[in-house]
């Protein structure tokens, strides 16, 4: 079993739309959860950083975490095209690696 | 330097042949990581530095795959006798410190004939 676990997608909406990305884990020891934006032939950004269970706003993108369920969510508002790319979910426990996710494809649609 | 720089960024090999990828991280940044990236699939996890010191290498595929940090800050990646299940984007990150924050290079693509 992979330390966590993300929907493949690949995700299609049209502009303006709400969009759900979701992951699942396994290790109740992570603390630190991350999302990443990865466009086409690059290498992956940070987009968002939370700590701990609870919600994080930056925009139009709220991050999500639920500690008791496992379960991390990215959740985009009034999508844009230019948010077509890859979404990348992460952890991380100090001192440790991080764990990807395998990334959920998006492509907003004008 | 201003961003994670890593080279070569594309190299064809035949198989067997053993092969060098070299980053070279921003120059503030204490951690760096390797990672192996398929198409279509998230980074994979092969180790990490922090300064000179290899903490975390349980990621390696095989003891055909090491990885050097000498002096804490350039490092490279080498697999010997190559196989085609190598062929991958090869990533390189920095961090300052340990935070939840990595800084991509351009990355290696690396294609086993």
């Amino acid at each position: 079993q992979k330390e966590v676990e993300q929907d493949p997608g690949p995700l299609s909406v049209p502009e303006g739309a709400i969009v759900s990305l979701n992951c699942t884990y396994s290790n109740s020891a992570f603390q630190y959860f991350m999302w990443y934006r990865q466009y086409s032939r690059k290498g992956p950004e940070l987009l968002m950083y939370t700590y701990s269970s609870g919600n994080k706003e930056d925009g139009r993108f709220t991050a999500q975490v639920d500690k008791s369920s496992k379960y991390i969510s990215l959740f985009i508002r009034d999508s844009q095209p230019s948010d077509s790319a890859t979404y990348l979910c992460a952890l991380w426990n100090t001192g440790n690696q991080f764990y990807f996710g395998t990334g959920t494809s998006l492509t907003v649609i004008p | 330097g201003a961003g994670v720089s890593q080279s070569p960024r594309y190299k064809v090999t035949k198989r067997g042949q053993d092969v060098t990828l070299r980053c070279d991280p921003i120059s503030s940044h204490a951690t760096l990581y390797w990672y192996q990236q398929a198409l279509g699939q998230g980074p994979e996890f092969l180790t990490y530095f922090n300064y000179e010191a290899q903490p975390d290498k349980s990621g390696l595929p095989s003891d055909r795959f090491s990885a050097e940090r000498p002096e804490g800050s350039i490092s490279t990646l080498t697999i010997q006798r190559t196989e085609q299940r190598d062929s991958a984007m090869y990533r390189c990150a920095s961090s300052r410190d340990l935070t939840g924050e990595l800084f991509f290079g351009e990355g290696s693509r690396l294609t086993v004939l």
